[in-house]
């Protein structure tokens, strides 16, 4: 199995413009997690999904974040506009429940620069 | 709301001593407990984790961790330590839904290993 699979792994962009994150779950998930990790503020939970539909958005800085997942096997989270402090590391996860352990999967991990 | 706490931020080893990182948690109700392990540049990799049963969980790569309830502690332990176990550790407490999905991670412990 590939894992988790996150694109780009980094993006450099300039303040103001539209930033788009993209994941690849592992075939078979159901669930599936974005999460952003800074110096300041650590690891934090932003949105999760359960069979596309987004579950638990709580964690959504503001709306200029935003998250979709139009099938099983994609998902994307954007920024518009983009400021300098959403400069961070965002991770996508996913895991599956049936038989499931509790265990989430983490991709790489995209590396964000807002400049 | 769950909490964790890491209280070390760094720790630092020689190579083939014992290991002991410290988590407490805060939750309500039976908790979820895992710990990830993240190396430079990675993604978070599982470790261990805790749902239920034997207080005394084994885990990947040598390390076990103890639950106990009336320390509302999770410590991970590793008792000889190698050079390539030099990463950051994270304790997470689950809660909500099915074994955990929404995971509160510490601050995180660096830990250093000298040779």
């Amino acid at each position: 199995d590939a894992g988790v699979i996150q694109s780009p792994r980094h993006e450099v962009t300039e303040m103001g413009q539209e930033v788009t994150l993209r994941c690849k779950p592992i075939s078979g998930h159901d669930y599936l997690f974005w999460y952003r990790q800074t110096m300041m503020r650590g690891l934090e939970l932003l949105i999760y999904f359960n069979n596309n539909v987004p579950i638990d958005d709580s964690g959504m800085p503001e709306d200029r974040f935003s998250a979709k997942m139009p099938n099983a096997s994609f998902s994307t989270l954007k920024i518009q506009p983009s400021e300098p402090r959403d400069s961070a590391v965002y991770f996508c996860a996913s895991r599956r429940t049936s038989g499931s352990s509790g265990e989430q999967f983490f991709g790489p991990g995209t590396r964000l620069t807002v400049l | 709301a769950q909490s964790v706490t890491q209280p070390d931020i760094h720790i630092t080893v020689s190579e083939g001593a014992s290991l002991e990182l410290r988590c407490n948690y805060s939750y309500g109700a039976t908790p979820y407990l895992f710990w990830y392990v993240q190396s430079p540049g990675q993604g978070l990799q599982l470790l261990l984790k805790y749902f239920s049963g034997d207080t005394l969980v084994q885990g990947i790569k040598g390390f076990e961790a103890e639950f106990k309830r009336s320390q509302s502690s999770f410590n991970l332990r590793k008792p000889s330590v190698h050079w390539s176990d030099a990463a950051e550790y994270f304790c997470a407490v689950g809660a909500g839904g099915a074994a955990g999905n929404k995971l509160t991670f510490g601050g995180g412990t660096r830990v250093l290993v000298k040779p």
